[in-house]
């Protein structure tokens, strides 16, 4: 069974924008992990984040964890038009460090 | 460098005919897995490696077999391929359990 559930399922935004997406989860996990993946292609790794951290930076990326709540998000700021691809979220789930992935977002970001 | 190299990218198969998939790494990784992953939906995990350790996902139908002969190579044989085995297969490698994983490009099936 699927342990991360992102939301939204498709975000649509203009590039220059932000993009946030959601990921809840169901049981106490180990870390979160955040791929992205454009069309076609293999997933791609974008950032772990530990169940004892709260937020974590690469780039344009902003992941925060709220391990109270079963909620992480991403979000991508200034988004381009190469950012348009999925984006999932993975984490282990009944005490499996295995991470299984929810269904993604699908993000489309207009030049 | 591609550190995770899958072969063949395109593989058609008719059905019923067994097709072998091949993914081999340059991490020099402990884990290697198998997903499944449909249109649109999320990657399904089929089985994993931890060393020679192969550990199976309960829901994942017998057709499907694989073999790690070595730390670099890991195979996904399917028996008798059916149409709904049509999807695209992704191969990863993590070095522990649960840590980062790099995906190969990925292979796509098509059966006929």
């Amino acid at each position: 069974s699927q342990q991360g559930e992102e939301d939204p399922q498709a975000l649509s935004i203009q590039e220059g924008e932000n993009a946030t997406m959601n990921c809840s989860y169901k049981t106490s996990i180990n870390n979160l992990q955040w791929y992205r993946q454009n069309s076609g292609r293999g997933l791609v790794h974008l950032i772990l984040i530990r169940s004892n951290e709260r937020e974590k930076h690469s780039g344009r990326l902003r992941v925060t964890l709220d391990t109270s709540k079963k909620s992480s998000s991403l979000l991508i700021t200034a988004s381009r038009a190469a950012d348009t691809a999925s984006y999932f979220c993975a984490t282990g789930s009944g005490g499996s460090y295995i991470p299984t992935f929810g269904r993604g977002t699908s993000l489309i970001v207009h030049p | 460098d591609a550190m995770v190299i899958q072969n063949p990218r395109y593989q058609v198969t008719q059905f019923g005919k067994p097709v072998t998939l091949s993914c081999s790494q340059t991490l020099n990784h402990n884990v290697m897995y198998w997903y499944q992953q449909k249109s649109s939906q999320a990657p399904k995990l089929l089985f994993h490696y931890y060393d020679k350790d192969f550990n199976n996902e309960a829901d994942t139908p017998d057709n499907f077999q694989s073999r790690r002969p070595n730390t670099s190579f890991c195979f996904l044989d399917i028996r008798s391929p059916g149409l709904g085995d049509a999807a695209m297969y992704l191969c990863a490698t993590s070095i522990l359990a649960g840590e980062t994983q790099y995906f190969g490009p990925g292979t796509r099936l098509l059966v006929l």
